[in-house]
């Protein structure tokens, strides 16, 4: 059980377009989901947490306007990178919890900006 | 701020070797720790985790991992590694208590190399 799902798992899109990647919650209900930003060779640096029906939190240092995240069900969440640059090549992560101190990991996104 | 350091970033070892990664956490209040591990192609998944009660935590995979509060440790160990062992693995706190919002904040990594 608590299998997350991300989608896509890669994607390589043009310089100033939008992407949009999935999370979803395959076999239970997440009140909370959270999207995390990996570099190569090191670690998960957190971006936002999400609930269920409200706005996200951003940690600090991380543009809300370009990291749209949405929550819209107990079982979604969506991440938007809008107006795409290179420097926001990574490998995107979100997590998936329905208590506090259990999070179930995604397989991550890899994001490309030519 | 929390933060979180593991002193050894790449690790290689020969099948049959015990392992211990380090890891120290920054944190004044109650903290609750976890091991994560991330093989490689896959997603991360929780080796172990301890919130209170006995400081020496078992893990799956005959991992284990204790918590010294004085030294704000939490090693990870494993007497004998198998080449499957072989991944990424992850230390990471979150506020324990009142205060848990379950925010997970990081260490570096450890990559651990076992040879057949």
């Amino acid at each position: 059980g608590a299998v997350v799902s991300q989608h896509p798992s890669w994607v390589i899109c043009k310089s100033g377009t939008s992407v949009k990647i999935e999370c979803r919650s395959l076999d239970f209900q997440a009140t909370t989901m959270f999207w995390y930003r990996q570099f190569p060779k090191q670690s998960l640096m957190l971006m936002a947490t999400s609930n269920e029906g409200s706005k996200a939190t951003y940690e600090q240092g991380v543009e809300k306007d370009k990291f749209l995240i949405n929550h819209a069900s107990l079982t979604l969440s969506t991440l938007t990178v809008t107006s795409a640059h290179p420097e926001d090549s990574s490998f995107y992560i979100c997590s998936a919890s329905f208590q506090p101190n259990e999070q179930f990991f995604g397989p991550g996104t890899r994001l490309t900006v030519l | 701020a929390q933060s979180v350091s593991q002193h050894n970033h790449h690790v290689i070892l020969s099948e049959a070797a015990s392992l211990e990664l380090g890891c120290n956490y920054s944190y004044g209040g109650t903290v609750n720790l976890f091991w994560y591990v991330q093989y490689p192609g896959q997603h991360l998944q929780l080796l172990l985790k301890y919130f209170s009660g006995d400081p020496l935590v078992k893990g799956i995979k005959g991992f284990e991992a204790e918590f010294i509060k004085s030294k704000f440790s939490f090693n990870l160990r494993k007497p004998s590694v198998q080449w499957s062992d072989t991944a990424e693995y992850f230390c990471a706190v979150s506020s324990g208590g009142s205060s848990n919002t379950g925010k997970l904040i990081f260490g570096q990594g450890t990559t651990l190399q076992v040879k057949p």
